[in-house]
């Protein structure tokens, strides 16, 4: 399995632009999770999907940002418009849910720098 | 509420010494917990689960784990350190709701010294 997959690896971009952070989880995983990991914050999940559905969005932390997941093999986010303030990692995972756990499984990350 | 403790932010270690890193966890029904290890500039890596069966658990990479109610604890251990341990390490319980969100301890820093 090639495990879920983030693009791109890095983004430079300067504040104001839009920026697009795409996932593909793992094949048959019915739950997606975005999170955003920075030095002082740690690690904070912004948004999951249940079967592509959005269940809680609660750790979005502003109408700028935006979570799509249009079928079961792929996700965007979205920061429209960004600011040096979103500059972080950016993970997404996906899990299979059922019993027995509910582990997750991460991408390799983003790394966003907004200038 | 569902929470997680890890009691120490750093812990250094010599090569071939054991390593202990200490996680406390509250939660109102029975809980799945988890270790996860990031590398750095990684992603996260599930080094092991409990989920309700044996309360020890091995995982990757010779690490393993006990679950002990009556402490409420899930510490993670190691015989003896290697120098590629050195890494974040995250306590992590499952959340409340019945879907499969996960509430992450702050980490811990292990430092593995020649």
């Amino acid at each position: 399995d090639a495990g879920v997959i983030q693009s791109p690896r890095h983004e430079v971009t300067e504040m104001g632009q839009e920026v697009t952070l795409r996932c593909k989880p793992i094949s048959g995983h019915n739950s997606l999770f975005w999170y955003r990991q920075t030095m002082m914050r740690g690690l904070e999940l912004l948004i999951y999907f249940n079967n592509n559905v959005p269940i809680d969005d609660s750790g979005m932390p502003e109408d700028r940002f935006s979570a799509k997941m249009p079928n079961a093999s792929f996700s965007t986010l979205k920061i429209q418009p960004s600011e040096p303030r979103d500059s972080a990692v950016y993970f997404c995972a996906s899990s299979l849910k059922g019993t027995g756990g509910y582990e997750q499984y991460f991408g390799p990350g983003t790394r966003l720098t907004v200038t | 509420a569902q929470s997680v403790t890890q009691l120490d932010s750093h812990v250094s270690v010599s090569e071939g010494t054991p390593v202990l890193l200490r996680c406390n966890y509250s939660s109102s029904y029975s809980p799945s917990l988890f270790w996860y290890v990031q590398h750095p500039n990684k992603g996260l890596q599930l080094l092991l689960k409990y989920t309700s069966a044996a309360t020890l658990v091995k995982g990757i990479n010779g690490f393993e784990a006990e679950f002990k109610k009556s402490e409420t604890s899930f510490h993670l251990t190691k015989p003896s350190a290697h120098m590629s341990d050195a890494a974040e390490y995250f306590c992590v319980v499952s959340g409340p709701g019945g879907y499969n969100k996960l509430i992450f301890g702050a980490g811990t820093r292990l430092a593995v010294h020649p």
